[in-house]
Parts: C-alpha cells; structure tokens; sequence
C-alpha cells in the first residue's frame, strides 16, 4: 500500500512556520517523498521531494525522519497565498503517484 | 516555458454523448499521467503513459474510458457513452520520469455531464 497519512486540516497565523506532518510508514528504500499544494480551480503544484536527506528550496523545506516512517513539510513563513490542500506523496519509481485527501492549510491574517 | 497545457478547460455534455479531452504536455517529458478529481478529493489516478505506450492503465474505472498519445507527445482521453457521475475535473500532468523528478500539472478540464 503506497497510501500516507496526513490530518485532514490545520490552521496557522499569517507569518508563522508551519510544519505539515505526513506517515509513510510502509516506505520502502528507493520510494521518495515528494509534497504538492493545491489551490481552488488549480491543478496541484509542486513544491518540494527527497529520497533520505533533508530538502530546502524556495517554497519550504522537507525534513525527514531518519527511519524515513514520516516527513514534514515546513513553510518557514506563512502567508496567505500558502492557504492549500497540501497533498504527501510515497513515490514508487516507474509507478503512479498515489495521492490521498491532504491536509487543508487555513492561514489566519 | 510553457507548462501543461489542457484543453477545454470546461466541457458540458449530455448524457450518452462521447467526449475527447486533450493534454499538451511539457516538451521532452516522457511520462505523462491522467488523474480525475471530484470535489473535496484527491486526484484518482487513471492512466499513465510511458512514451506512446500505457504503462498503467489499472486506474480507468470501466471500458467506457480509453487514451492514447499515438506520438509520445499529446495525450486524448476519450470518454464513450458518458453518465453524470464522470462530472469532475479531469487533470493531467507530465514528468521527466527519471528517480523522483516531479509532476506538472494543467488546470485541468471541468466536465459536467447533464
């Protein structure tokens, strides 16, 4: 089962982290964990994936355990504009990208 | 450069009718996937193209359902004989396929069979 878990919604204040937590407790070595948002009437974006060792790029940055059971997306400085569904992925290479229901981020003003 | 491009963005149909729904994908990107969205959900995969070749067609609900991308380029997914519960957003995304390289999805089509 490439399914992970994540809780359905959280809230943040505008300009605070925010940390979006994610399980995949069934990972196998070569899965990667990749993190994509989804704005109304969007199509899901990109925002950041790794194998093993922590991420950072523009948007945010991935920290992953070192058991690799679970992840966590950090937005280091909400905005409003980052209000999402945010969507964690277990990518099986050479397989589909499974996605589940998310985690609906509310940003607070 | 230019993204994934979908095309209609919205389509009204009625019901039995047959309907074609395009995706122009990212230049040079081989894998290109097709996901169908109802609301408040996540993207259920469909299909997913290798090439000109299906390489995982197991997420088509029923033979009603087919796509091809005869050039490894574009991709036309074809809906026969269609019923209301097709109306959702169909999205489609395309890939590089190599490790872990990411999706880029088009905005998807709104379909609404009446």
């Amino acid at each position: 089962d490439a399914k992970t878990t994540q809780p359905n919604s959280m809230e943040s204040n505008e300009e605070e982290p925010v940390h979006l937590p994610c399980n995949h407790s069934t990972i196998s070595g070569t899965d990667y964990i990749h993190w994509y948002r989804q704005l109304p009437s969007q199509g899901p974006e990109y925002v950041i994936h790794g194998l093993t060792s922590n991420v950072n790029n523009r948007m945010a940055s991935l920290a992953i355990a070192e058991d690799r059971k679970s992840s966590t997306l950090i937005l280091h400085r909400a905005t409003l504009r980052d209000a999402a569904v945010y969507y964690c992925i277990r990518y099986v290479v050479g397989n589909q990208f499974y996605f589940g229901t998310g985690t609906s981020l509310t940003v607070i003003p | 450069g230019a993204g994934v491009s979908q095309t209609p963005s919205n389509k009204v149909t009625e019901k039995g009718k047959y309907v074609e729904l395009r995706c122009d994908p990212i230049s040079g990107h081989t894998a290109l996937y097709w996901y169908r969205q109802s609301l408040g959900q996540g993207p259920e995969f469909l299909i997913y193209f290798q090439g000109t070749g299906a390489a995982d067609d197991s997420g088509l609900p029923n033979d009603r359902f087919f796509a091809v991308r005869p050039e490894g380029s574009v991709s036309t997914l074809k809906i026969q004989r269609t019923e209301r519960g097709d109306s959702a957003v169909y999205l489609c995304a395309s890939s590089l396929n190599r490790g872990g390289s990411p999706l880029h999805f088009g905005n998807g089509t709104r379909l609404t069979v009446t």
